[in-house]
């Protein structure tokens, strides 16, 4: 089974418009954690956002917003107020003790944004 | 601070041949991790290095090893070099091993012909 699951492979925005790439993931364990990062085309993994499995608010990194649902076992990355550099693909990952807290990968979400 | 940093960026080898990427992670970083991303099969790890040890390791076959030096720095190894090994092999450190994220060079793409 999918650890980590990222049903979008592409989407289309409009500049300056909120976006949600969405992730959903599966474990047992009770500590995880939850990370986004972008990859633009130049190749570089840029980290996004982190979210603890133990952490009661959502985490915020200035455009960047998880929307952590542990019982439904998602956190999806919210961008608000897109721009054209934000187009590139983005990654949901986790970390567990399960896995001896290598980071799992989705298969990642391609972002273009129009102008 | 520097970032991570990873040389070769762009290498290209030989089936059969050997080859050896390098990584420097961010000062004061003790843990390196090595991934290998290919169209198909996505994202993997590799392989963790935490003070000089491995930690962890994918499921990859032998002729893909590494190491880490006193000074944290990390390299990895491939033997006998297949077609399919062709990818981009990123580097990624953190502080410690085990939690908190992980900060990624800007990758080495291997190409085997």
């Amino acid at each position: 089974a999918q650890k980590i699951t990222q049903t979008q492979p592409g989407m289309f925005v409009q500049e300056k418009e909120a976006v949600t790439l969405d992730c959903t993931y599966d474990t047992s364990d009770q500590s995880y954690g939850l990370f986004w990062y972008k990859q633009p085309s130049s190749g570089e993994m840029i980290f996004l956002i982190y979210q603890g499995s133990y952490d009661e608010q959502n985490a915020t990194e200035g455009r960047y917003s998880l929307n952590f649902q542990k019982a439904r076992k998602s956190a999806n990355l919210v961008i608000s107020a897109s721009q054209l550099g934000d187009s590139a693909m983005y990654f949901c990952a986790m970390r567990e003790s399960n896995s001896n807290y290598q980071l799992i990968w989705g298969a990642g979400t391609k972002l273009i944004i129009k102008p | 601070k520097a970032g991570v940093t990873q040389t070769p960026r762009y290498l290209i080898k030989t089936r059969g041949q050997q080859v050896t990427l390098s990584c420097s992670p961010i000062s004061g970083h003790r843990s390196v991790s090595w991934y290998q991303q290919t169209p198909g099969q996505g994202l993997q790890f590799l392989f963790e290095y935490f003070s000089e040890t491995q930690r962890n390791k994918g499921n990859f076959p032998g002729r893909f090893s590494g190491r880490q030096f006193s000074n944290s720095r990390s390299e990895m190894n491939v033997s006998t070099l297949e077609l399919g090994d062709s990818a981009l092999y990123l580097c990624a450190s953190s502080f410690s091993t085990g939690s908190g994220e992980q900060y990624f060079g800007p990758g080495t793409r291997l190409t085997v012909t």
